[in-house]
């Protein structure tokens, strides 16, 4: 089955880490781009970060950067972000997603079920 | 970054009717990358159309995607009773990509 299974997710304090992981089957990981996107309380859909096919070059959101690392290990297809210095606004149900290209074009056509990060007191 | 506006915040409609709804981006996307995803109570979004009008796979007839520049619009020609959802635009024309705020299609 095509699918995608992420982990990690939980309640944290401010200031604290996550690493969440998602688990990719049924088709070819390394072929494709994968992305991070996060859905906030209120609904709206933040794109967080992206890895191209083969990783080397990644990319994250302003809000990301120096905080958030997306990795990626194709031998065992799983796709990770690491979260630090987590805020009350990063509260969100965080989606794996794959890509349908290879080079980091984030079109969006599996998405994996979504794990709940809450950052709060 | 791009400002994605979609409108209305809430369509309702009878299943049969035809829906048109609008995505407008604050700068033009010179490539026309706008994509549309559905998302339904509890589930993960779904891609619907990728660079404005290429349906993905699986994706009925009924749904189509039109416009350029700074104005796109999704098209559901007559209404199922599954189409009744949440349909977000994105573009990817220009770094960082951006989510518009999403339409709500509910049953009238």
């Amino acid at each position: 089955e095509v699918q995608l299974v992420e982990s990690g997710g939980g309640s944290v304090q401010p200031g604290g880490s996550l690493r969440l992981s998602c688990a990719a089957s049924g088709f070819i990981f390394s072929n494709f781009g994968m992305s991070w996107v996060r859905q906030l309380p209120g609904g709206g859909l933040q794109w967080v970060s992206g890895i191209p096919s083969r990783g080397g070059d990644t990319y994250h959101a302003d809000f990301a950067k120096g905080r958030f690392t997306i990795s990626r290990d194709n031998t065992n297809s799983m796709l990770y972000l690491q979260m630090t210095s987590l805020r009350a606004e990063d509260t969100a149900l965080y989606y794996c997603a794959k890509e349908i290209t290879s080079r980091g074009t984030p079109v969006l056509d599996l998405w994996g079920q979504g794990s709940l990060v809450t950052v709060s007191s | 970054e791009v400002v994605l506006a979609q409108s209305p915040g809430t369509l309702s409609l009878s299943p049969g009717e035809r829906a048109t709804l609008s995505c407008r981006a604050s700068q033009s996307l010179r490539n026309n990358y706008l994509v549309w995803y559905q998302q339904k109570p509890g589930q993960a979004p779904r891609l619907l159309i990728y660079d404005t009008s290429n349906r993905a796979t699986g994706v009925p007839d009924r749904f189509s995607g039109s416009g350029s520049g700074s104005d796109f619009t999704l098209t559901i020609s007559r209404l199922e009773p599954e189409d009744f959802a949440i349909y977000y635009c994105q573009q990817y024309d220009k770094t960082p990509t951006t989510f518009g705020q999403g339409t709500k299609v509910d049953i009238k």
